[in-house]
């Protein structure tokens, strides 16, 4: 029979852009948030975190918005490229006896047009 | 430096059959993952060690799936007898620390017909 896979949001955006991509978690105890980049035939690549006592982290064209009061996570990429495109993964963690596991969220699929 | 290194990086077998994937973590690294990614359920942990010991395990989906890792520059994922439903890509990654920041490997992708 028909195998049905996730569907994975999309974002298509045009080179120069700036990007948004947003995430919802579901562990209100997890602490630790990072977005992952995944390019086709590759593993995933660490782009940027952040722990639950910011709600803001800037890095090189990256910014990362953490929302606790909603468990709502995004993703800013300004000046989009098409080096850009890929799959982005949110992952959040936990202390205690889950430290270091991480759960990765669907994924979103950005198209950057040249 | 090399990063994290898995080997093979394809392999296709029959069902039935045992099935070993070999990851190397960057050096200097004490913590060790491996995850499972497919259409169906996305990225997957499977298992975690820290300092060569198994921490976590509840992801490993059956009595099929066993890992070890008998030092710190080396684990074994292995899948006896594998099934057509093992097919995915088995990725492994190594952090500094337990907690740490994930650095992924380039991935294996079984077949299983």
């Amino acid at each position: 029979g028909e195998s049905v896979g996730l569907h994975l949001p999309t974002l298509s955006v045009q080179e120069g852009d700036n990007s948004i991509i947003n995430c919802a978690y579901s562990n209100s105890a997890s602490d630790y948030f990072i977005w992952y980049k995944q390019e086709s035939g590759k593993g995933p690549q660490f782009i940027i975190d952040i722990r639950s006592n910011m709600d803001k982290r800037q890095g090189q064209r990256v910014t990362v918005l953490l929302n606790k009061t909603v468990k709502h996570l995004s993703l800013q990429i300004a000046a989009t490229q098409p080096g850009d495109s890929a799959v982005y993964f949110c992952a959040e963690g936990s202390g205690g006896t889950s430290y270091g596991k991480l759960t990765f969220g669907q994924g979103t699929i950005l198209t950057v047009h040249p | 430096d090399a990063g994290v290194i898995q080997s093979p990086r394809h392999e296709v077998t029959e069902m039935g059959q045992e099935v070993t994937l070999r990851c190397k973590p960057i050096s200097g690294h004490n913590s060790l993952f491996w995850y499972r990614q497919t259409m169906m359920r996305g990225l997957e942990l499977l298992i975690y060690f820290n300092n060569n010991v198994p921490i976590d395990d509840s992801g490993m989906p059956e009595d099929r799936f066993s890992a070890k890792m008998p030092n710190a520059s080396f684990s074994t994922l292995k899948i006896q007898p594998s099934e057509p439903r093992d097919s995915a890509v088995y990725f492994c990654a190594s952090s500094l620390f337990q907690g740490g920041q994930q650095y992924f490997g380039p991935g294996t992708r079984l077949t299983v017909t």
